[in-house]
């Protein structure tokens, strides 16, 4: 089983639609990230959160919400999606020993917003 | 300050060839600078990271270079792999005193048989 489970993997929606995106690791790291990939704009992150009771934003998070249930579970929703938000999104976890720790990401959900 | 230039966009190269990839950065509190590699369909995952301390680090095929008084890193992938084909991100991390990653817009690297 994989470390950082993303569902759904693919998603076709329409505009105004509220989506939801959820991630689960078994990883037990507290630090827990969304991050945004389009073509010729690598990974942008959106939201990141540090453990159960800390939410930060990133850099576009405009038009996003995250909740963290728990320790293992982060999830990002769209309120009212729109097309500018088609994209591959991926949630990634780190631990919290020192600086530098590597990002572990899921295999990504692609979204579609018609 | 917390942009993380790549270059080039794509590459294509022959099977046993080198290829090289450059990131430029600009803020100097940086402190860790790792390589992601990603599969169509997968995400991505870390191949290799440097830290400035240091000017290079190899594992197997793949170095890094790392010239911290012109703020630029490159990967280096020597004899080259059909295999290796995918995209490729460099990354810097550790400004602000937080572990969030600034990205670099990827390279797309095809090796030909």
């Amino acid at each position: 089983d994989a470390d950082v489970t993303q569902t759904p993997r693919n998603r076709i929606t329409k505009t105004g639609k509220r989506i939801m995106l959820e991630c689960s690791q078994t990883k037990g790291h507290d630090r827990m990230y969304w991050y945004r990939q389009d073509p010729g704009l690598g990974l942008r992150l959106i939201y990141y959160s540090f453990d159960v009771k800390d939410i930060n934003k990133g850099e576009i998070s405009d038009g996003y919400s995250v909740s963290r249930q728990a320790q293992a579970k982060f999830s990002l929703s769209l309120e009212s999606a729109i097309p500018n938000q088609t994209a591959l999104y991926f949630c990634a976890t780190s631990d919290t020993t020192g600086v530098g720790q590597p990002q572990h990401f899921g295999d990504g959900t692609r979204l579609s917003i018609l | 300050q917390q942009q993380v230039k790549q270059s080039p966009q794509s590459l294509i190269v022959q099977k046993g060839g080198i290829s090289i990839i450059n990131c430029a950065y600009e803020n100097t509190a940086f402190d860790y600078f790792p390589w992601y590699q990603q599969f169509p369909g997968k995400g991505p995952a870390l191949l290799i990271a440097i830290r400035p301390d240091v000017s290079e680090k190899k594992e197997g095929r793949f170095t890094i270079s790392f010239n911290k008084s012109a703020k630029q890193f490159s990967l280096h992938i020597m004899d080259s792999q059909p295999g290796d084909s995918a995209t490729y991100f460099c990354a810097a991390s550790g400004a602000s005193g937080t572990y969030k990653y600034i990205f670099g817009t990827g390279t797309r690297l095809k090796v030909l048989a």
